[in-house]
């Protein structure tokens, strides 16, 4: 079965400070890896996507991830952010059976 | 527009009613979804159809009724057995065949009075 862990709850970062949230995968074969973002009370918007290919993958809203299949990781990046970043972050893992599995959220609070 | 709709935006029902969930998406996708959100437990599958009049439980189906009559619409029915039923309900659609995102709609947020 597969299954996702984002070890971080809450992250609180400074605006115009780097950030990197975290994603550990479980799956057995090539996975499929998502991340989405969801402001409160919405639906998730997609952030980025890997398939195959480059492992590092470009975003909407400058993030970025890196696929480390020697890690199982999944973990996403922004250089600077800024206070409209402010929400919670899906990262998801797909299996060949195109069913989602999600991890618990990371919520991402941003100070002035 | 093309997009995912869903309705009502907030919903409550008394305690041993059933409640219908709205979804609608006019992105001619084959396959649709149902999550349930807990705060601190990310989303689940409650249900799922890769195609009109076929569907699959997910992880979490007790208590819940689908149905798949269109290809555009996919209703969720909140039965009185689901005995936790104040969550967040968000309902997705993705394109068959190939690798494709899901794409979600705005949810709606039942409350059980």
């Amino acid at each position: 079965a597969q299954s996702v862990t984002q070890p971080d709850i809450h992250i609180t970062v400074s605006e115009g400070a780097s950030l990197e949230l975290r994603c550990n995968y479980s799956y057995g074969a090539t996975p499929y890896l998502f991340w989405y973002v969801q402001s409160p009370g919405q639906g998730l918007q997609l952030l980025l996507k890997y398939f195959s290919g480059d492992t590092l993958v470009q975003g909407i809203k400058g993030f970025e991830a890196e696929f480390k299949r020697s890690q199982s990781s999944f973990n996403l990046r922004k250089p600077s952010v800024h206070w409209s970043d402010a929400a919670e972050y899906f990262c998801a893992v797909a299996g060949g059976n195109e069913k989602l599995t999600f991890g618990t959220g990371t919520r991402l609070t941003i100070i002035p | 527009d093309g997009g995912i709709t869903q309705s009502p935006k907030y919903l409550f029902r008394k305690e041993g009613q059933n409640v219908t969930l709205s979804c609608e998406q006019n992105l001619n996708h084959d396959a649709m979804y149902w999550y349930r959100q807990d705060p601190g437990q990310g989303l689940r599958l409650i249900y799922y159809s890769q195609i009109v009049n076929d569907f699959q439980k997910g992880d979490i189906a007790e208590g819940y009724s689908v149905s798949r009559e269109k290809k555009e619409s996919f209703p969720l029915t909140v039965t009185s057995a689901q005995k936790n039923p104040t969550a967040f309900y968000l309902c997705a659609s993705r394109p068959g065949g190939g690798l494709h995102e899901q794409f979600f709609g705005p949810g709606t947020r039942l409350t059980v009075l």
